[in-house]
């Protein structure tokens, strides 16, 4: 059963400090996606970023990083230098290229908080 | 840019009641859903659908019920409201039918809480 796992609920940090959100994904499917979304405090979801199943290279975009390791079944992704403006939950969700509707499978959120 | 807008952002009903929840997108997607948001519980999906009046159940649809008569609109509804349906509403769209490529646009959300 495909399943979304992400172990750390809440996360605190200092201002310019680096913290990394993990997600563990279950999937029986070959061809799957992978999506990171943000979630600020007024609540609307917003797309960070997506991979497909087949394409293993970390992504960097400024501060954001992702790391996709299918070894691990494994997408974590990392803010370098946090700012108060990353405060959020952070959603790590998965999708399968077969299942209809294309409903995304999400985890239950890291939720961040940074402190200036 | 794509927008996806949800009736209320805050809504107070009585147990009992019947209540509607209405979304509505403006990029002409295909498919379509209603999400549930909990604390402690992430989304979960109560209901989607991939064509006009077309419509599959998610993983929590029992109490809830949909109609998508058109295109760009996506109405999810409380039969009889429970004060277990106390919860974040939202809704989202995206554009392409039997794939799992497209991300998601969301709405921002409706707080209902059932009294």
């Amino acid at each position: 059963a495909q399943k979304v796992t992400q172990a750390q609920t809440e996360i605190s940090v200092v201002e310019k400090e680096d913290v990394t959100l993990d997600c563990v994904y279950e999937t029986r499917d070959t061809t799957y996606y992978l999506f990171w979304y943000k979630q600020p405090p007024s609540g609307e979801l917003v797309f960070l970023i997506r991979r497909n199943s087949f394409d293993e290279q970390n992504e960097i975009s400024g501060r954001y990083s992702w790391n996709f390791q299918k070894s691990t079944s494994s997408f974590n992704f990392t803010i370098t230098a946090s700012q108060v403006v990353d405060s959020a939950v952070y959603f790590c969700a998965l999708s399968e290229a077969e299942q209809a509707g294309t409903a995304l499978i999400f985890g239950k959120g890291t939720t961040l908080s940074v402190s200036s | 840019d794509v927008k996806v807008t949800q009736s209320s952002r805050y809504l107070v009903k009585r147990t009992g009641e019947k209540v509607f929840l209405e979304c509505v997108q403006d990029m002409d997607h295909e498919n379509m859903f209603w999400y549930r948001q909990d604390p402690g519980l992430g989304l979960r999906l109560i209901y989607f659908s991939y064509d006009v009046k077309m419509k599959e159940k998610g993983d929590i649809p029992e109490g809830y019920s949909v109609s998508r008569e058109k295109k760009e609109r996506f109405s999810l509804i409380l039969e009889s409201a429970s004060t277990n349906q106390t919860s974040m509403y939202l809704c989202a769209s995206s554009w392409t039918p039997g794939t799992g490529w497209d991300e998601q646009y969301f709405g921002p959300g409706t707080r209902l809480t059932v009294t």
